[in-house]
C-alpha cells in the first residue's frame, strides 16, 4: 500500500507551459518535502511545508501543504527544458518516524 | 552547506565479486544515514538505515548478509554488496540526516552509485 500517491505519473509539455503535480494521502504527516532529481544523480531538496495551508515560492515554483496536512501540489509557471526531470514528494508522520517517498512524478519539458 | 559525497560514481564488477560504496557527509555531522536502491524511472526503495556506531537496521526482504552496512563516524557509512549477482544491478544512494538543515529529517542525498554486475 501506496502511503503517498503522486499524479500524474508521467508528464510531458511544451516549454513555457504551466503545470501542477499532485501529492496525496489518506494519513496526516507533520510536514512534507519536494525532491527534485535529474536522471543519473541524486533526488535534491526542493522544500519542506509543515504548516497545513501553508505556501512557499521558489522562483517559478509554487508548493502548498493541505488545510489538514494530507496533500500538497507543486505548480510550475512557464516551465523551462531545465526543470526535466523526477518530482518526488516525501512526508514525515512524526520527529520519530522515517520519512515516506511517493513514487514520483516524471516531467519532460520539450523545448 | 549539506553535501553528501559518493565514491564510486559508477562501477562494474564481475559477477561473484564484492563492491564497496561510501557515503560521506562533507560539512554536517550525519547522525543518521540512509541507503537506497532505486530502477529507472522509479522512486527510491529504502534499504537500510544506519546511526553511527550502531548495527543498521534493515528493511524488510534486504538481505542484511548480502548488503553489508558500516556506519564507522559522524561522516562516513559503507555499503558493500557481497557476492554480487547481476540482478543487483542498479542506481544506489544514500542519504543522511544531521546537524544540518532546520528541520531533523530533512534528508541530504549523494548523487548515487550506479553498479552494474556482468
Amino acid at each position: 500500500t501506496q502511503l503517498l500517491e503522486q499524479s500524474p505519473q508521467f508528464l510531458s509539455i511544451q516549454e513555457g507551459e504551466n503545470l501542477t503535480v499532485y501529492c496525496n494521502s489518506s494519513s496526516v504527516f507533520s510536514s512534507l518535502q519536494w525532491y527534485r532529481q535529474e536522471p543519473g544523480e541524486g533526488p535534491v531538496l526542493l522544500v519542506t511545508v509543515v504548516t497545513g495551508g501553508e505556501v512557499k515560492k521558489l522562483k517559478r515554483l509554487t508548493f502548498q501543504f493541505g488545510d489538514a496536512r494530507k496533500d500538497s501540489s507543486l505548480h510550475i509557471t512557464a516551465a523551462q527544458p531545465g526543470d526535466t526531470g523526477l518530482y518526488l514528494c516525501a512526508g514525515v508522520k512524526t520527529s520519530y518516524d522515517k520519512v515516506i517517498f511517493g513514487p514520483g512524478t516524471s516531467l519532460s519539458v520539450i523545448p | 552547506g549539506a553535501v553528501v559525497s559518493q565514491h564510486p560514481s559508477w562501477v562494474i564488477c564481475k559477477s561473484g565479486t564484492s563492491v564497496k560504496i561510501e557515503c560521506r557527509s562533507l560539512d554536517f555531522q550525519a547522525t543518521t544515514m540512509f541507503w537506497y536502491r532505486q530502477f529507472p524511472k522509479q522512486s527510491l526503495m529504502l534499504m537500510a538505515t544506519s546511526n553511527e556506531g550502531s548495527k543498521a537496521t534493515y528493511e524488510q526482504g534486504v538481505e542484511k548478509d548480502k548488503f553489508l552496512i558500516n556506519h564507522a563516524s559522524l561522516t562516513l557509512s559503507t555499503l558493500t554488496v557481497t557476492s554480487a549477482h547481476p540482478e543487483d544491478s542498479s542506481f544506489y544512494i544514500c542519504s543522511a540526516t544531521g546537524t544540518s538543515g532546520v528541520y531533523s529529517y530533512e534528508q541530504y542525498f549523494g548523487p548515487g552509485t550506479r553498479l552494474t554486475v556482468t
